[in-house]
């Protein structure tokens, strides 16, 4: 069996505050970037996506920021809740593929 | 919508054995996405479907593995034979292009454990 594993990010907050993960990335053809939560036992979650062409999108309590000319990508998580507590995956896809590539993953663990 | 259907959802075999895993896609949702998942390696695509077609298998680790799609509602993926080093949670996630979506949506897996 598998000894050896991944070793994961993790991050650590206090419930209520915000959270930022971050992500770097490598394809500066990507034209597509996607967070997904993973709760254990479960499949990925879309969260939230981003194209190109934008550098900051919001949805509810998450906003994502794009910075192309660095290649990062982070995901911040307004009043974190125990809830939040899982795995965050960032994903891309660059243009003309199909084909979506996924980080390592962060792992989030609020504090009550 | 149920989302994207899976069975079994844990599976244990001996190594040597045919495995196979069974998805059920989203309704309407053209593309369709086997993944595996371990601690070592992540999160890796194996292979992915366009309107029943196979269009990229180059993540399938070996002629070991193989998967169908006979309609758009139905997809297997088949071990044979099973090796313990196989053993991963196996996701299938569906996505759908029209209107502009285009974010996978994943089932809830398969535990696969080969002994």
């Amino acid at each position: 069996g598998e000894s050896v594993g991944l070793h994961l990010p993790t991050l650590s907050v206090q419930e209520g505050d915000n959270s930022i993960i971050n992500c770097a990335y490598s394809n500066s053809a990507s034209d597509y970037f996607i967070w997904y939560k993973q709760e254990s036992g479960k499949g990925p979650q879309f969260i939230i996506d981003i194209r190109s062409n934008m550098d900051k999108r919001q949805g509810q309590r998450v906003t994502v920021l794009l910075n192309k000319t660095v290649k990062h990508l982070s995901l911040q998580i307004a009043a974190t809740q125990p809830g939040d507590s899982a795995v965050y995956f960032c994903a891309e896809r660059p243009l003309g593929y199909q084909k979506v590539t996924f980080g390592i993953g962060t792992k989030l663990q609020v504090i009550p | 919508d149920a989302g994207v259907i899976q069975s079994p959802r844990h599976e244990v075999t001996e190594m040597g054995q045919e495995v196979t895993l069974r998805c059920k896609p989203i309704s309407g949702h053209d593309y369709l996405f086997w993944y595996r998942q371990t601690m070592m390696r992540g999160l890796e695509l194996l292979i992915y479907f366009n309107n029943n077609v196979p269009i990229d298998d180059s993540g399938m680790p070996e002629d070991r593995f193989s998967a169908k799609m006979p309609n758009a509602s139905f997809s297997t993926l088949k071990i044979q034979p099973s090796e313990p080093r196989d053993s991963a949670v196996y996701f299938c996630a569906s996505r759908g292009t029209s209107g502009g979506l285009d974010t996978q949506y994943f089932g809830p897996g398969t535990r696969l454990t080969v002994l």
